[in-house]
């Protein structure tokens, strides 16, 4: 069974140009949640989506946003880059809802550099 | 103060010794508790699930969650090469729709 698939695996953009990040849950799970990793903050959860509809959203400005598709896949949008954007960006999946306390399964990431 | 508390270490051990992880926290309502494993690179695997108090044990790796003292801990015994990797804690509370993660303990098991 194939896990969470996350593309591009690395991208470098320029500050003020704008992104979109590509995740592929394992198949059957309907919960997508995005995060950040940086060796600062650690993780810091960014949004959760079920069934096309955002769940949850964590203390993110509005510059990060994303969707989910009908079938199940998600993508996360983040405009008007900045120095500080530069991460991991993790997409974890589950079967129902993270508030379920499912178990997230990780996929390997988006490392973003903004420079 | 960060509601997950976790030492980024670094941690360096020979192999085959024993190691503990340990995080705190202060959310009382915190009932599910994990650990991930991830490599340099790759996203977060989960190696250790469990809920409420007591202890979990899966092959080399065991668990324990005392809610009492807002205290978990994950054990390696006999550690391998294999297990140098970035460890972190995470947990969550029956409705949270979000996880708190612990910064990370990096750990170095040398051969």
């Amino acid at each position: 069974k194939a896990g969470v698939t996350q593309t591009p695996r690395y991208l470098i953009k320029t500050r003020g140009q704008q992104v979109t990040l590509s995740c592929s849950p394992i198949s059957g799970h309907r919960s997508v949640s995005w995060y950040q990793q940086t060796p600062g903050q650690g993780l810091q959860f960014l949004f959760e989506y079920f069934s096309e509809t955002q769940r949850n959203k964590g203390n993110f400005p509005g510059r990060f946003s994303g969707r989910q598709f009908s079938n199940s896949r998600s993508e996360m949008n983040v405009s008007t880059l900045e120095l500080g954007d530069s991460a991991l960006y993790l997409c974890a999946s589950s079967w129902t809802r993270q508030g379920r306390n499912e178990k997230l399964f990780f996929g390997s990431g988006t490392q973003l550099s903004v420079l | 103060q960060k509601e997950v508390e976790q030492d980024p270490g670094p941690l360096s051990v020979p192999e085959g010794a024993i190691v503990s992880l340990n995080c705190t926290y202060s959310n009382s309502a915190f009932q599910y508790f994990m650990w991930y494993r991830q490599y340099s690179r790759k996203g977060p695997e989960l190696l250790m699930y469990t809920y409420s108090s007591g202890n979990k044990e899966d092959g080399r790796f065991t668990a324990q969650v005392d809610k009492s003292s807002k205290y978990i801990s994950l054990f390696i015994r006999d550690s391998q090469p294999s297990d140098s990797a970035t460890y972190l804690c995470a947990m969550s509370g029956y409705n949270n729709n979000d996880m708190r993660f612990g910064a990370g303990t990096r750990l170095t098991v040398k051969p």
